[in-house]
């Protein structure tokens, strides 16, 4: 059983659509992080929120951590085929523990 | 300047070899890890050690030791492979106590056991 569950698994949308992709748990979380996985590449960092009900903007990307610190949300706005990658969630828990990703393919 | 570098790249070996991959941060963090990432993508922690010294050590057969000869060096050994070894393996840093917490990943090290 995975701490942290994330879904849709697999996305696929032309450009300009728009998207959210969840990651949830039962466990409370004091931060969590959203990163990037590219091809032949290690994860890289969108994104920490700390806060319950916050809500953290990087130009077209939207991210939401639940009131209770159980779950997040990441929103893009006008997916563009640079988006396309592995997108991470990952909780701390006194150690960082990552859900399995959702894999995002935008079509041009 | 690569900030996480891992050593080899790729890796291919037979069943039963013994190998190491070895990693080096250059951004005077205090921790380091190994992730293990299989075909499905999932990244699950193995090891953790913060000021050379271990802190995590997940449900990891122990043919997989780690080593930490310093604050910038975690490599790991691996003994007597087996075809269910075949990952990518990624270290990654980050600075204990921070409120962020970000870890910074290597490029990883992908290894074929056939």
């Amino acid at each position: 059983t995975q701490l942290l569950e994330q879904s849709p698994q697999f996305l696929s949308i032309q450009e300009g659509e728009n998207l959210t992709v969840y990651c949830n748990s039962s466990s409370v979380f004091s931060s969590l992080q959203w990163y990037r996985q590219e091809p032949g590449e290690g994860p890289v960092l969108l994104v920490t929120v700390v806060t319950g009900g916050e809500v953290k903007k990087l130009k077209r990307l939207t991210f939401q951590f639940g009131d209770a610190r159980k779950d997040s949300s990441l929103h893009i706005t006008a997916a563009q085929p640079g988006d396309t990658g592995l997108y991470l969630c990952a909780g701390d828990n006194n150690d960082m523990r990552f859900g399995a990703g959702t894999r995002l393919t935008v079509k041009p | 300047d690569t900030a996480v570098s891992q050593t080899p790249k790729y890796l291919v070996t037979q069943m039963g070899n013994d190998k190491s991959i070895k990693c080096e941060q250059n951004l005077g963090h205090d921790t380091m890890y190994w992730y293990k990432q299989d075909s499905k993508k999932f990244l699950k922690i193995m090891f953790s050690y913060n000021n050379k010294e271990l802190i995590i050590n997940e449900t990891v057969p122990n043919r997989f030791s780690p080593k930490s000869p310093d604050k910038a060096h975690l490599n790991l050994h691996i003994n007597s492979l087996e075809l269910g070894d075949s990952a990518v393996y990624f270290c990654a840093s980050s600075q204990w106590g921070t409120n962020t917490g970000e870890l910074f990943f290597g490029e990883g090290s992908r290894l074929t056991v056939l």
